[in-house]
């Protein structure tokens, strides 16, 4: 059964980086169907797509992020990463890693989502 | 960017009751329309790609129909366990969008 684990800091200062994982157990983050996405949510607030990458280790980034953000991807290790730069508080809050599925472009299963809180 | 808009916000029904959820997009999403079901801190689960697939594994009380920009979530004969946010997504083009979600209480 495939899983997805998210792991990384709880916390990070105002202007610092924000750097989280994702371990994909039970599929191959190689295989061509799938890329890799992050999306966060603020507490009690709506969804937010960040950006995928694909088997290829190709990312594609939402533009209201700027040039913030860069997502890698360790075939070795089957995971994939999220790194964030200059976070502000607006940037705090509950981060998901995803498979989505390309077929169809919907994520499918998620991480059980990690809380990161921006402050000094 | 796409935006999507969900409405109602919120509503409360009963059990055994019927339920629409509608999300409209601002351009046409050429059936890429995904529902989520999300519970207090739990990750989103998919519930209907394409507009109206059911996922594997998803009770068929579940519906999604609709085209364009304008679609719906129905769920018939409501069980206590549907009382969640409700979450529509465009899967059409990046960036992929949500909509603000709507909660159901039973």
């Amino acid at each position: 059964q495939l899983q997805l684990q998210e792991s990384g800091s709880g916390l990070v200062k105002p202007s610092q980086t924000l750097s989280l994982s994702c371990l994909v157990s039970g599929d191959s983050i190689v295989n061509d169907a799938y890329s890799w996405s992050w999306i966060r949510q603020p507490p009690g607030g709506a969804l937010e797509w960040i950006g995928y990458i694909n088997h290829r280790g190709s990312a594609h980034y939402n533009p209201s992020l700027g040039s913030r953000v860069t997502m890698s991807l360790d075939s070795a290790k089957n995971q994939f990463s999220l790194t964030l730069r200059s976070v502000t508080a607006a940037d705090s809050a509950v981060y998901y890693c995803a498979r989505e599925v390309r077929l169809a472009n919907y994520f499918d299963p998620w991480g059980q989502g990690i809380l990161v809180a921006v402050s000094s | 960017d796409i935006q999507m808009t969900q409405s109602p916000s919120s509503l409360s029904a009963f059990v055994g009751d019927s339920i629409s959820i509608t999300c409209r997009a601002s351009q046409d999403l050429h059936g890429g329309l995904t529902w989520y079901q999300q519970k207090p801190g739990k990750a989103p689960k998919v519930l209907i790609y394409t507009g109206f697939t059911l996922q594997s594994g998803v009770p068929s009380r579940f519906s999604g129909s609709g085209s364009g920009t304008d679609f719906t979530l129905t769920i018939n004969s409501l069980h206590p366990e549907d009382s969640a946010t409700y979450y529509c997504q465009q899967s059409y083009t990046t960036p992929f969008t949500f909509g603000g979600g709507t909660k159901v209480e039973i």
